[in-house]
């Protein structure tokens, strides 16, 4: 059964820094990109971070480049995102998820599994 | 960043309505569209794929279509468990934009 499960978050004074952690099983997790979304209070869905099969490659939303930096290690199965210099408007559920990319005729990518989200409070 | 724009952002129905929800793209985004379902204190569950594929184990009642820069997904006949908010995701390209979503409420 694939297994995405998230630790971490919790409550940090702006100008703080958090480490998000996603803990994959169920599917050889060295296979597939990895995203982070989060969710702020009565909002919706926002991506923030992606990260290619190797960690090689990533890529971050406008409002987080710089301060996030996001991170795998394939030999533990986990996804990491260091979050530093938070501030109020960082509050929000995060979220991993793993990106199923199709090639060819049909081709597609999508978000088909996500874990539970963990929250994330900025606050004085 | 490509754009993603949803209607209505509320909707009000009843048992074994029928209900449609529009998507639209900022620009040609081809079938990369992508619709979850989200209920509350819940992480997003994956709907629709790639504009109408139907993800494995989601009832046959969600239907999805479009191309280029308009879509929409559509219940047949809305059940209970239904009610959820749905939202757009786009895949063509980074970011991965979501719409602001539809909260589909009983009537």
């Amino acid at each position: 059964e694939v297994q995405l499960v998230e630790s971490g978050g919790g409550l940090v004074q702006p100008g703080g820094s958090l480490r998000l952690s996603c803990a994959a099983s169920g599917f050889t997790f060295s296979s597939y990109w990895m995203h982070y979304v989060r969710q702020a209070p009565g909002k919706g869905l926002v991506w923030v971070s992606r990260i290619n099969v190797d960690g090689s490659s990533t890529n971050y939303a406008d409002s987080v480049k710089g301060r996030f930096t996001i991170s795998r290690d394939n030999a533990k199965n986990a996804l990491y995102l260091q979050m530093n210099s938070l501030t109020a408007e960082d509050t929000a559920v995060y979220y991993c998820a793993r990106e199923v990319t199709r090639d060819g005729y049909n081709s597609a990518r999508f978000f088909d599994y996500w874990g539970q989200g963990t929250p994330v409070t900025v606050s004085s | 960043d490509i754009q993603m724009t949803q209607s209505p952002s509320s909707l009000s129905a009843s048992v074994g309505d029928r209900v449609t929800i529009t998507c639209r793209a900022s620009q040609n985004i081809s079938n990369f569209l992508n619709w979850y379902q989200q209920k509350p204190g819940k992480a997003p569950k994956l709907l629709i794929y790639a504009a109408s594929s139907l993800q494995t184990g989601v009832p046959s009642r969600f239907n999805g279509s479009g191309s280029g820069t308009d879509f929409t997904l559509t219940i047949s006949s809305l059940q209970p468990e239904d009610f959820a908010t749905y939202c757009c995701q786009q895949s063509y390209t980074t970011p991965r934009t979501f719409g602001q979503g539809t909260k589909l409420e009983i009537k």
